[in-house]
């Protein structure tokens, strides 16, 4: 059963930096793609970028490139993503979850459980 | 960029009774449509890929069905369980260029 662990929850000014993570099992997240997803309160799923992390080849939602940073050190079988100045419109749940290649179209198959961001004066 | 459309918003059902969602797309897409089911104060779950193949440990109830711009998830028979947030999705181009999600269906007791 392939587990993703994502930080715990945090709660940010305006204009502060984070960084979230998402750790996978080690014996295949190299050769895994992960990708992050939003989810706004209250609100539906948005796909905000992908990342191979055995060469950290990633690609970028429009909605979202330039908006954030997605990383990966696979020497930890981690993943991130990053804000350098967070906005109050910032606040929701962020999911990394695994594109699956046993099935049709890499779905994602896997699932962290969530990390909850709060952006608030 | 495609834009996945799911009706209706909110379905009202007993337990027991038909589900049948919805998933439009806004133009012909190859079969790489996803749902997925969200439960509140969870991770969402991968339910059926490839618009009709069930993903592993998902009970024969739920069935996917659908090419070109219109697919359909079907629970045969609902369980308290399945009252959710139905989401479908599709993936253009690999690496991803395009991943877009439907709105969501709420399926909810009558």
């Amino acid at each position: 059963e392939v587990q993703l662990v994502q930080s715990g929850a945090e709660v940010k000014k305006p204009g502060e930096s984070l960084k979230i993570s998402c750790q996978g099992p080690g014996s295949n997240f190299a050769t895994s793609w992960i990708g992050w997803v939003r989810q706004m309160p209250g609100k539906g799923l948005e796909w905000m970028g992908t990342i191979y992390p055995g060469d950290s080849h990633t690609t970028y939602s429009p909605s979202f490139e330039g908006q954030v940073t997605i990383s990966a050190d696979k020497t930890i079988s981690t993943a991130y993503l990053q804000w350098s100045s967070l906005k109050a419109s910032d606040s929701a749940m962020y999911y990394c979850a695994r594109h699956s290649f046993d099935a049709s179209g890499f779905p994602f198959d896997h699932w962290g459980q969530g990390t909850l961001v709060t952006v608030s004066s | 960029e495609i834009v996945l459309t799911q009706s209706p918003a909110t379905l009202s059902l007993s337990p027991g009774e038909r589900a049948t969602l919805s998933c439009r797309a806004s133009q012909t897409v190859n079969s790489y449509l996803a749902w997925y089911q969200q439960k509140p104060g969870q991770a969402p779950r991968l339910l059926i890929y490839g618009a009709s193949s069930r993903a592993a440990g998902i009970p024969a109830r739920f069935s996917g069905s659908g090419s070109g711009t219109d697919f359909t998830l079907t629970i045969s028979s609902l369980e308290p369980e399945d009252f959710a947030v139905y989401y479908c999705h599709h993936r253009y181009k690999w690496p991803p260029k395009s991943l877009t999600f439907g709105g969501g269906t709420r399926v909810e007791i009558k």
